[in-house]
């Protein structure tokens, strides 16, 4: 799986968007973006996924670079509870490929 | 759904004894897996089933943990003897599919073993 780099700590305001950034310059062309977060104490949640095209659910949008190296997250406005650890995952999405790899990720701290 | 459980939530244990770690995958999801996390290490892939198989068991650390999936809706992970560094937050997650889905992620089991 190709490797990501991610901020160690951001900080946001609430009711602002928080925009959260992943470089994945080694990412091949069968590979996917997964984004999940871990608030604290409690098991990581799926957020999003995408392979090229920018993806938008309840919870987040995911916009992807047309080389495809890079990533940004988007929680279009924050809330205290959306303080947690984000991780970006570089993973291929076909039979057999199961593992996920969780690097350090972006520690999000929200503000009133 | 009530989503993937994980039991017991928390387990304090002596060096030494036995400890075994439950987990209720949700239902219709046919891949199962078991982490690990600690300060030092980050989130850890221990092993993981599909179909009540274990695939791939390279993350399990030593011989004296042990994972069984018996049946689609119950996996054990359990450590004999265990030792404080041990110590640790395990968490089961379930996925539907053999290809990369989105994993579901339980409570997690904080273990202490002292």
């Amino acid at each position: 799986d190709a490797k990501t780099t991610q901020p160690p700590s951001m900080d946001c305001a609430e009711g602002r968007a928080a925009n959260l950034p992943c470089n994945h310059s080694t990412i091949s062309g069968n590979e996917y973006v997964y984004w999940y977060r871990q608030i604290h104490s409690q098991g990581p949640q799926y957020i999003i996924h995408g392979l090229k095209n920018n993806e938008t659910n309840e919870m987040a949008s995911l916009i992807i670079t047309e080389d495809r190296k890079s990533s940004t997250l988007i929680l279009p406005h924050a809330t205290l509870r959306d303080t947690a650890v984000y991780y970006c995952i570089v993973r291929f999405r076909l039979q057999g490929a199961q593992k996920l790899v969780f690097g350090q990720g972006t520690r999000l701290t929200i503000n009133p | 759904d009530a989503g993937v459980i994980q039991s017991p939530r928390h387990e304090v244990t002596e060096m030494g004894q036995e400890v075994t770690l439950r987990c209720k995958p949700i239902s219709g999801h046919n891949s199962l897996f078991w982490y690990r996390q600690t300060m030092m290490r980050g989130l850890e892939l221990l092993i993981y089933f599909n179909n009540n198989v274990p695939i791939d068991d390279s993350g399990m650390p030593e011989d004296r943990f042990s994972a069984k999936m018996p049946n689609a809706s119950f996996s054990t992970l359990k450590i004999q003897p265990s030792e404080p560094r041990d110590s640790a937050v395990y968490f089961c997650a379930s996925s539907f599919g053999t290809g990369g889905y989105e994993q579901y992620f339980g409570p997690g089991t904080r273990l202490t073993v002292t």
